[in-house]
């Protein structure tokens, strides 16, 4: 079947723009995650969400970045004027509701590499 | 805060040799450790993990270790191949029973050598 999809695969923006990446998870994938991913770094955690909701946004490093689910599948990440800083890829993952054995895998997307001028 | 130590940042092999990567982690709650591997310009993919109610998990020429007193885990490759090149990466799961969010390692970028 499908995995999980992320749209632009490259985004080239410049200081101070908004921006919005995309994330469709694996249909049935209850649970997503965004990380952030620098160059020569493991992925960053930002936020997790559990259907609609956020679980967890401890990771958003400031108030620019916000994310939603309204519909309990596809995300948007979105990120208020942009700063050089941002310039990073965006890994998106999903996995199923944890069930009585834990935790499960978390399957990423190809990620979108943010570039900001 | 929590944190993943991991080690070496390279590892340069030759085929056929093994390739061993370590992995501590500060939270004695942690109770999942996933390891992906990530070639070049690709999405991370799970390779091997393991739960803390085991020590020790094997898949071919894979297996990961694991001990809960000293807070560390590794990662132990027989008969490397040339497509075994690839950054590695560990993490350690933090949070809450099922909620909580992965915390990963800096990476190891293992090069087998022909």
């Amino acid at each position: 079947g499908a995995g999980v999809s992320q749209t632009p695969s490259n985004k080239v923006t410049e200081k101070g723009k908004y921006v919005e990446l995309r994330c469709d998870p694996i249909s049935g994938h209850t649970a997503l995650y965004w990380y952030r991913q620098s160059l020569g770094q493991g992925p960053e955690f930002l936020i997790y969400f559990q259907g609609t909701g956020a679980a967890d946004d401890s990771g958003l490093p400031n108030d620019r970045f916000f994310a939603v689910r309204p519909e309990g599948s596809v995300s948007t990440l979105k990120i208020q004027r942009t700063e050089r800083g941002d310039s990073a890829v965006y890994l998106c993952a999903s996995s199923l509701i944890p069930g009585t054995s834990g935790l499960n895998e978390q399957f990423f997307g190809p990620g979108t590499r943010l570039t900001v001028l | 805060g929590e944190n993943v130590e991991q080690h070496p940042s390279t590892l340069s092999v030759q085929e056929g040799d093994s390739a061993v990567i370590k992995c501590t982690y500060s939270d004695s709650a942690s109770n999942y450790f996933p390891w992906y591997k990530q070639e070049l310009g690709k999405r991370p993919q799970l390779i091997i993990d393991i739960r803390s109610n085991v020590g020790e998990k094997k898949d071919q020429r894979i297996a990961v270790t694991l001990n809960k007193t000293a807070k560390h885990f590794s990662l132990h490759i027989t008969e490397t191949q040339p497509e075994d090149s690839a950054v590695y990466f560990c993490a350690a799961h933090y949070g809450r029973g099922s909620q909580g969010n992965l915390i990963f390692g800096k990476g190891t970028k293992l090069s087998v050598k022909p």
